[in-house]
């Protein structure tokens, strides 16, 4: 079974610092994606990355993909309050269709 | 392009009812994925469906849970004989075309909040 961990799960940090969440999953996948939600919300895309190497920057999120390591980053810089939210990487579970296995999230909180 | 619609936003049902969850598909997008979400939980995959065929179920519970995409109307999910472990979020999320190597991005609805009491 496809696994995906992210961590941490629980993140607080400050105004203006930078802070990365890391998501690691089992299987070989050919895309990674990263959503935001808010409370009582629905999913939003943020980043969708198809290949190893690959880099994707919004604002102050910069994702990257390292298929070999299984790995991908999600890096956020000079953290303002807005970006408090929960983050959620998810692969594709290798089943028709392609639908998705997420993590369980990280959820973040800034701070002034 | 009005986005992926799902209705109700919130459902409460007593034990023993049935819930039925409806999801509109953004237009011209013809794969339908539900998913559950349970309190402080990632996402899980329940199934996956194709205007009326059902193509993977294999995340879904095999009693009491069945969906249909019928050639017209929402999908829907339902739910027989509600109990309070299914208490969650239900979101549906849709997909055009898909494409080996393309981005098979899935659109996200707000979501059914689903209550048993």
């Amino acid at each position: 079974e496809l696994k995906v961990e992210q961590n941490p799960l629980f993140l607080s940090m400050q105004e203006g610092k930078n802070y990365t969440i890391y998501c690691n999953y089992s299987t070989t996948s050919d895309r990674l994606y990263w959503y935001r939600q808010d409370p009582g919300k629905s999913l939003e895309s943020l980043f969708v990355l198809l290949s190893n190497g690959a880099v994707k920057q919004e604002g102050r999120l910069m994702a990257s993909l390292d298929t070999k390591a299984r790995l991908s980053t999600l890096h956020i810089t000079a953290a303002v309050h807005d970006l408090s939210a929960t983050y959620f990487c998810a692969v594709d579970a290798l089943r028709s269709g392609y639908a998705l296995n997420f993590g369980k999230g990280t959820s973040l909180l800034v701070t002034p | 392009n009005a986005g992926v619609m799902q209705n109700p936003r919130h459902l409460v049902r007593r034990r023993g009812q049935e819930a039925r969850l409806r999801c509109s598909p953004m237009k011209g997008h013809s794969h339908v994925y539900w998913y559950r979400q349970l309190p402080e939980e990632g996402l899980k995959f329940m199934v996956y469906l194709q205007k009326e065929n059902i193509i993977d179920e294999s995340g879904m519970p095999k009693e009491r849970f069945s969906a249909e995409f019928p050639k017209e109307g929402p999908s829907i999910l339902r739910i027989q004989q509600v109990v309070r472990g299914d208490s969650a979020a239900y979101f549906c999320a849709s997909s055009p075309l898909l494409k080996t190597g393309g981005k098979n991005e899935q659109f996200f609805g707000p979501g059914t909040r689903l209550t048993v009491l």
